[in-house]
């Protein structure tokens, strides 16, 4: 059972406009929820985080949205640029553990 | 120097081989954690550690073991290769600190490709 889900494989995106990757969960018990980012032949890098209380954190660009009665979360970035291309995975924690998302490849081009 | 080191970075063995893939870790964290990343699945957790002493399957443990041999360093095993195991491995360790004093940010280590023919 995928208990974190990202629907959208692949974005493309022109550059400064906005890319929005979405996120849903089924596990009601999630109480912060987090975003990372993946270049080719790196690791993943933690980008953002949001509380369950919250509904919303922004930080510079990037922008994460929490809907709890949808169990849906969304990253906004604003605006894109070619270096945000890359693989982006949501997660939540369950457990002391981190469940992550199947990932969205976003493309920014010029 | 990465704070979370993964060797070797790229492998390609035969099926039946033991491959070991190593991390070691310097930020000091007491939890540890052995992901695979393939295409269209994500990031799945094999097995983790949260100090020396403390082993746990994961959603895939299946064909793999791991060694806690110190607190910086999490090996993890493949005893016999098989071809389904080819992937990008990951290292990630975390420390308490994260929101709510429970496992926040994990610090991921630049992968081990392994290719099982």
């Amino acid at each position: 059972d995928q208990q974190v889900k990202q629907n959208s494989p692949s974005l493309s995106v022109q550059e400064g406009r906005i890319s929005i990757l979405n996120c849903d969960y089924t596990n009601s018990m999630f109480d912060y929820f987090l975003w990372y980012k993946k270049y080719p032949a790196e690791g993943p890098t933690f980008l953002i985080s949001i509380s369950s209380i919250k509904d919303k954190n922004e930080d510079g660009r990037f922008t994460v949205f929490l809907n709890k009665s949808a169990k849906h979360l969304s990253l906004h970035i604003v605006p894109s640029q070619p270096g945000d291309s890359a693989v982006y995975f949501c997660a939540g924690p369950q457990n002391d553990k981190l469940i992550f998302g199947t990932g969205t490849r976003l493309q920014v081009f010029p | 120097d990465a704070d979370v080191t993964q060797t070797p970075r790229n492998r390609i063995t035969k099926t039946g081989k033991r491959i070991m893939l190593e991390c070691s870790q310097t930020k000091g964290h007491d939890r540890m954690y052995w992901y695979r990343q393939d295409p269209g699945l994500g990031l799945r957790l094999i097995y983790y550690s949260f100090d020396v002493k403390d082993i746990n399957k994961g959603e895939i443990s299946d064909g793999y073991s791991v060694s806690r041999q110190a607190q910086a360093k999490f090996s993890l095993s493949l005893e016999s290769a098989i071809p389904n195991q080819t992937a990008l491995y990951f290292c990630a360790t975390s420390d308490l600190k994260g929101l709510g004093g429970r496992t926040g940010e994990l610090f991921f280590g630049e992968g081990s490709r392994l290719t099982v023919l």
